[in-house]
């Protein structure tokens, strides 16, 4: 089975453009999660989809980040205009449905992509 | 919101010694601790994970210990081996804001010597 596929897996951009990264979850997973990790942060949640309906974002960090998921085998997360301070690894995970709800139940984690802004 | 707290950040530990990492939460409604590992340069993997109906759970040479009354839940590793050697991750579920969503600690990079 092909796990979570994330790309690109290295993305190296200047301050100001814009970047798109895009998830596949796992056949039959109806949660989808978006996480950024620093050394500073740790591993952080930025926002989740539950059946491609957003449950929680209140980890984007603010206007500039965005993510959607148009349907069950999709999703992206956009940061325009990108800083520096975006520079980071973010993961994709997805879990399956369950009897504890979305959170409960093992997330399957990309294998990441990793951002450096110039 | 769910505070996790992680200790040590980092732990060096001989081959066949036990590792022992520690987590505090501070959410008393949490009820699930999954632990992730996370090998250099690779994914977060779960490796354990307790619910709050019980007190500890074992799969070979890991186990999880969770106190509710004194909210803190840790990780053993017993006999361990260098291939155990990665950044561990503890997780508590937080639930601010009418949703709930993980909240993981800063994690603890463990290094087996041979």
């Amino acid at each position: 089975d092909a796990g979570v596929i994330q790309s690109p897996r290295h993305e190296v951009t200047e301050m100001g453009q814009e970047v798109t990264l895009r998830c596949k979850p796992i056949s039959g997973h109806n949660s989808l999660f978006w996480y950024r990790q620093t050394m500073m942060r740790g591993l952080e949640l930025l926002i989740y989809f539950n059946n491609n309906v957003p449950i929680d974002d209140s980890g984007m960090p603010e206007d500039r980040f965005s993510a959607k998921m148009p349907n069950a085998s999709f999703s992206t997360l956009k940061i325009q205009p990108s800083e520096p301070r975006d520079s980071a690894v973010y993961f994709c995970a997805s879990s399956p449905p369950g009897e504890g709800g979305p959170i409960r139940d093992t997330q399957y984690f990309g294998p990441g992509t990793r951002l450096t802004v110039l | 919101g769910e505070n996790v707290e992680q200790h040590p950040s980092t732990l060096s530990v001989q081959e066949g010694d036990s590792a022992v990492i520690k987590c505090t939460y501070s959410d008393s409604a949490s009820n699930y601790f999954p632990w992730y590992k996370q090998e250099l340069g690779k994914r977060p993997q779960l490796i354990i994970d307790i619910r709050s109906n019980v007190g500890e759970k074992k799969d070979q040479r890991i186990a999880v210990t969770l106190n509710k009354t004194a909210k803190h839940f840790s990780l053993h590793i017993t006999e361990t081996q260098p291939e155990d050697s990665a950044v561990y991750f503890c997780a508590a579920i937080s639930a601010q804001g009418g949703s709930e969503k993980l909240v993981f600690g800063k994690g603890t990079k463990l290094t087996v010597n041979p």
